[in-house]
């Protein structure tokens, strides 16, 4: 069964500090990754998701990830986060067509001044 | 905003009791997903359905099920709760695109079973 693993539970870093947060799947086929932000008390925001292609993906205020099939990594980064930028993020994996997503437990970012 | 929303934004159930949740779809997204997200945990996928259809359905028991309505309507009903079905409920529309299809989720509602 197809998992999606989140390194890290929290990720605390200062504003205008560069930040990496690590996704790491398993998956024997051919996967569809995606990376979702979870404001407090809010629903699921897509950042940016990675179908095929290049494998550096850019997003939504300034956030990218990288696919790695060999590591079967999808981390996602940011150069130089904000203030606001303090949510929940969520890595997950669809296969194939119009299926299920799997989740990762997510990772707490807090971005402090 | 993604054009997503759902209906009742938090309730509160007893045990054994039934519960009716409501999401509405964008215009013209023909599939809908419902997730369980509980507390700390990432959302696990309850089912989908598409063109009024179960299309796919994740570990959960027959006590939860849905319907799908020509509206872009859905809901997620689940009979006899127990205190484990607290948790965030999220539905998510899309479009079917055979491939990688962005879903978009609504706010969610907040179920608390005491």
């Amino acid at each position: 069964a197809q998992s999606v693993t989140q390194l890290d539970s929290q990720v605390p870093v200062f504003e205008e500090a560069p930040v990496e947060l690590r996704c790491n799947y398993s998956s024997s086929v051919s996967v569809y990754l995606f990376w979702y932000v979870q404001y407090p008390n809010q629903g699921l925001q897509l950042l940016l998701k990675y179908l095929s292609g290049s494998t550096l993906v850019k997003g939504i205020n300034g956030f990218e990830a990288e696919f790695n099939k060999s590591q079967t990594s999808f981390h996602l980064r940011k150069p130089s986060v904000h203030i606001s930028d303090t949510a929940e993020y969520f890595c997950a994996a669809g296969q194939g067509g119009s299926e299920k997503l799997v989740f990762g437990k997510g990772t707490k970012l807090t971005v402090n001044p | 905003e993604t054009g997503v929303t759902q209906s009742p934004t938090h309730l509160i159930k007893t045990r054994g009791q039934q519960v009716t949740l409501r999401c509405s779809s964008q215009s013209g997204h023909n599939t809908v997903s419902w997730y369980q997200q509980a507390l700390g945990q990432g959302p696990q996928f309850i089912f989908q359905y598409y063109r009024e259809e179960e299309n796919g359905r994740g570990n959960f028991p027959p006590r939860f099920s849905g319907l799908q309505f020509p509206n872009y309507s859905s809901e997620l009903n689940v009979n006899a709760l127990e205190l484990d079905d607290s948790a965030l409920y999220l539905c998510a529309s899309s479009v079917r695109q055979g491939a990688g299809e962005t879903q978009y989720f609504g706010p969610g509602t907040r179920l608390l079973v005491l």
